[in-house]
């Protein structure tokens, strides 16, 4: 089946400072992909809606200036969480869909766990 | 009403045991729909779709029921490594592009 790479899968770093967490799709094109954060024992929230070439379609109360989203290629898309807190902490994952098989199902990256200290 | 609730549980169970789950949705121009397992601190992984006409695979059959908005999962013989939380997800298309919404997941724990 598709698969979704994320890296990393940890990431420890200090107020203020920003992270870039990328995702990948590794053997299919995904014009689409989707960034989700999940805080502990609550569902996936999706964050934001990544479009390949053009600009990300983000969920009310994200803020764009904030969690910044570029989808340079069809194979990636990436995730940077500017001047972060430690409110930001959490885990931030990726998914794409393979619109290939048209069956809907979306693949998911391995998932980033950040931990703003 | 929230747009997919699902009981959190744990639901907790022995070994060999049947357990059903079942999920709510509100959206009714929703159209396709999903289970997916996710273990701890690991990514969600599709366990399997759902169609209207209801769907078996080996030990775990699921329902879809549109008049009433709700889908089931059905696991029998249950094991150890069922342990796990199941997130139902449905799917809406909206000019091509697919919005999936989580319901929060029904924790299972099975035991010896």
């Amino acid at each position: 089946g598709a698969v979704v790479s994320q890296h990393p899968s940890r990431v420890i770093c200090k107020s203020g400072t920003s992270v870039k967490i990328e995702c990948r799709s590794l053997d299919f094109q995904a014009t689409t992909m989707f960034w989700y954060r999940q805080f502990p024992k609550q569902s996936l929230m999706l964050m934001a809606t990544s479009n390949e070439g053009s600009k990300a379609t983000y969920e009310q109360g994200v803020e764009k200036d904030k969690f910044l989203i570029n989808h340079a290629s069809l194979t990636l898309s990436t995730l940077t969480v500017t001047s972060a807190h430690p409110e930001d902490s959490s885990f931030y994952i990726c998914s794409a869909e393979d619109r290939s098989w048209d069956t809907g199902e979306l693949f998911f990256g391995e998932g980033s766990r950040l931990t703003v200290l | 009403r929230k747009e997919v609730e699902q009981d959190p549980g744990p639901f907790n169970v022995p070994e060999g045991a049947t357990v059903a789950f079942n999920c709510t949705y509100s959206n009714s121009a929703s159209q396709s729909f999903f289970w997916y397992r996710q273990d701890c601190r690991k990514e969600p992984k599709l366990l399997m779709s759902v169609y209207s006409s209801g769907n078996e695979d080996g030990r775990f059959t699921a329902q879809l029921n549109r008049a009433s908005q709700y889908i089931s999962l059905l696991i029998r013989d249950s094991k150890l490594s069922d342990s796990a939380t199941y997130l139902c997800v449905v799917n809406k298309v909206n000019s091509g592009y697919s919005t999936l919404t989580f319901g929060k997941g029904t924790m299972l724990l099975v035991s010896p």
